[in-house]
């Protein structure tokens, strides 16, 4: 399967202020990647899917002017948290699509707004 | 639409024993199925998945899952556990096997693993 990383694993960031988070495919070319989000304890909530080259599609009721979504390569792709505020601490994960659409997840970000 | 129930929300199994998760779906033509394992702090490993075929699948360290149309279930199983097994446990159910499809995720199951 497809080796994902993510960078950072950890941040810690004021109130306001914006954090870029990003999702590197490292042994596949990603058409598409998706974006979640994960309280304690809980299941993945799907926030976006990323697509190369176009706009990210959004689910209901996530901000999109919120979470800003680039995917410029086939390798890469970001999430950029903006005035991030405490609700948005969270785990972020994201995850690569496989040819088949099983899904490679990146071992998380761990986002702390104080 | 979709969507997938994992009832237990935690297991507890001794080191050496079998252990059986639950995984029931719900989804109008046929499913793609998918287990997976977090560990804590961990994003999530792909242990197997069901598109046609055989219904008994085999995945990594040592887990197996059945598929039974009838039952709309997935169930996950391992003959033996060990105590790096004790992590969250998620079942997820895709609409097609193509590349960009989405994946729809069960609560997950935390199994403990005692000595």
């Amino acid at each position: 399967g497809a080796v994902v990383s993510q960078h950072p694993s950890w941040v810690i960031c004021k109130s306001g202020t914006s954090v870029k988070i990003e999702c590197r495919s490292l042994d596949f070319q990603a058409t598409t990647m998706f974006w979640y989000r994960q309280f304690p304890k809980q299941s993945l909530m799907l926030m976006a899917t990323s697509n190369e080259g176009s706009k990210a599609t959004y689910e209901q009721g996530v901000e999109k002017d919120k979470f800003l979504i680039n995917h410029a390569s086939l390798t890469l792709s970001t999430l950029t948290v903006t005035s991030a505020h405490p609700e948005d601490s969270s785990f972020y994960i994201c995850s690569v699509s496989g040819q088949v659409g099983e899904q490679y997840f990146g071992p998380g970000t761990r986002l702390t707004v104080t | 639409a979709q969507s997938v129930t994992q009832p237990d929300i935690h297991i507890t199994v001794s080191e050496g024993a079998s252990l059986e998760l639950r995984c029931n779906y719900s989804y109008g033509a046929t499913p793609y199925l998918f287990w997976y394992v977090q560990s804590p702090g961990q994003g999530l490993q792909l242990l197997l998945k069901y598109f046609s075929g055989d219904t008994l699948v085999q995945g990594i360290k040592g887990f197996e899952a059945e598929f039974k149309r009838s039952q709309s279930s997935f169930n996950l199983r391992k003959p033996s556990v060990h105590w790096s097994d004790a992590a969250e446990y998620f079942c997820a159910v895709g609409a097609a096997p193509a590349a960009g499809n989405k994946l729809t995720f069960g609560g997950g199951t935390r199994v403990l693993v005692k000595p």
